[in-house]
């Protein structure tokens, strides 16, 4: 059974800093990978999509890898913001069907 | 634009009333969702529709009953509403041709149940 763990579960950096976020998954038949990021009270909104093909995608100061094989995905933020504080969500999407299995998130604040 | 939508965004009830939640995506997506998020944060898939037909129904009450008019709308009834029904509901949409696959959401609906 898919399982996702995000770690740390709440990171507080001053701004400017650059920082990782981790992912890992437990089994590495994936379809995709997603990236997240969830404001308080507000809906999600997909950061970055990465296919089980692919190794790296990137937007902006946001760049998400993957390595399927030990099954792991981070998420580095450059030059961080005081408006990129939110919660960031982890989900893969397995071989199998259309769901998201999702993990329990890494809540960021950045301190101006 | 507002690709996908839900109403209501907020929704107060009594226990044992029946509620319903629309969402509506203007994306032309042929797949969409529900997940549950519960206090904790964790988002759970309860069902997805793909071109009108249940795909996935994972372990849901039967008191929830989801139903697609078109490939447009996913509503979400709900019979009997118990406190532990409270949490956020989230409405997802997705094309499921080409490469992604990728999972585009609504603003959530939070719901009280007093």
């Amino acid at each position: 059974k898919q399982e996702v763990t995000q770690i740390p579960a709440a990171l507080s950096v001053p701004e400017g800093e650059n920082l990782v976020l981790n992912c890992s998954f437990t089994d590495s038949a994936i379809y995709n990978l997603q990236w997240f990021r969830q404001d308080p009270g507000k809906g999600l909104t997909s950061l970055l999509l990465i296919q089980s093909s692919q190794r790296e995608q990137t937007s902006g100061r946001l760049n998400a890898s993957l390595d399927k094989s030990s099954g792991r995905s981070t998420l580095y933020i450059a030059a961080s913001q005081p408006g990129d504080s939110a919660t960031y969500l982890c989900a893969v999407r397995p071989d199998s069907n259309y769901q998201l299995i999702w993990g329990a998130g890494t809540k960021l604040i950045i301190k101006p | 634009d507002t690709a996908v939508s839900q109403t209501p965004k907020y929704l107060v009830t009594q226990m044992g009333n029946d509620k319903s939640i629309k969402c509506e995506q203007n994306l032309g997506h042929d797949t969409m969702y529900w997940y549950k998020q519960d206090s904790k944060k964790f988002l759970k898939i309860m069902f997805s529709y793909n071109n009108k037909e249940l795909i996935i129904n994972e372990t849901v009450p039967n008191r929830f009953s989801p139903k697609s008019p078109d490939k447009a709308h996913l509503n979400l009834h709900i019979n009997s509403l118990e406190l532990g029904d409270s949490a956020v509901y989230f409405c997802a949409s997705s094309y499921s041709g080409g490469l992604s696959n990728e999972q585009f959401f609504g603003p959530g609906t939070r719901l009280t149940v007093l």
